[in-house]
């Protein structure tokens, strides 16, 4: 159980186009979503938290206008990252949890090649 | 923002060898996680240990934590080539919805 899927797995993209990504939690209701952003060789960083039905939190120095994040139901948040550049290019994972919130359960990740 | 630093950035053994990595961190947390990511994928979720814990061991892994000193230690036995990949702590400080802070990492290699 608490499985975590995201879709795409992988995509390329022109700069300047919207790209994007689905997190859905298949076997859970996820009260709340995480998406965090990984560059090669380097640690995973929290850009934002999102609750189902309400606005996402945003850490300092991500742009929310950039990085759009819908948690429209609770198995589903979507994060659209707007007239993408090539430095937005990057893994791209989400994390869901449930009834306890001291566990996190990781998607695979997508992908982002801006080119 | 980041907290954990993992000690050593990159370790490369044998099979059979064991594989210690060791975490710290600098603010009061509620628990403390260990997680495996093969290249360029999802994370495995390996142990989570709490603040009022000292040691806790899952079939080869054994985790210790200690709050006094701000760090975590976790212990792969008698490793395997599959062992290979990154393994990362995260803390959570139940401050910000329970969103995790990520070490940097250690890069594990362990060869035949």
């Amino acid at each position: 159980g608490a499985v975590v899927s995201q879709h795409p797995s992988w995509v390329i993209c022109k700069s300047g186009t919207s790209v994007k990504i689905e997190c859905r939690s298949l076997d859970f209701q996820a009260t709340t979503m995480f998406w965090y952003r990984q560059f090669p060789k380097q640690s995973l960083m929290l850009m934002a938290t999102s609750n189902e039905g309400s606005k996402a939190t945003y850490e300092q120095g991500v742009e929310k206008d950039k990085f759009l994040i819908n948690h429209a139901s609770l198995t589903l948040s979507t994060l659209t990252v707007t007239s993408a550049h090539p430095e937005d290019s990057s893994f791209y994972i989400c994390s869901a949890s449930g009834q306890r919130r001291d566990t996190q359960y990781f998607g695979p990740g997508t992908r982002l090649t801006v080119l | 923002s980041q907290q954990g630093e993992e000690d050593p950035q990159a370790l490369s053994i044998q099979e059979g060898e064991n594989a210690t990595m060791n975490c710290s961190y600098k603010t009061s947390i509620n628990n403390l996680q260990w997680y495996r990511q093969n290249s360029g994928r999802g994370l495995v979720h390996l142990i989570l240990i709490r603040s009022n814990e000292r040691e806790k061991h899952s079939g080869r892994l054994r985790v210790t934590l200690d709050t006094s000193k701000k760090s975590s230690s976790l212990l792969i036995t008698a490793s395997r080539a599959a062992d290979t990949a990154s393994y990362f702590c995260a803390t959570d400080a139940g401050n910000s919805g329970y969103a995790l802070n990520f070490g940097k990492g250690t890069s594990l290699l362990v060869t035949p």
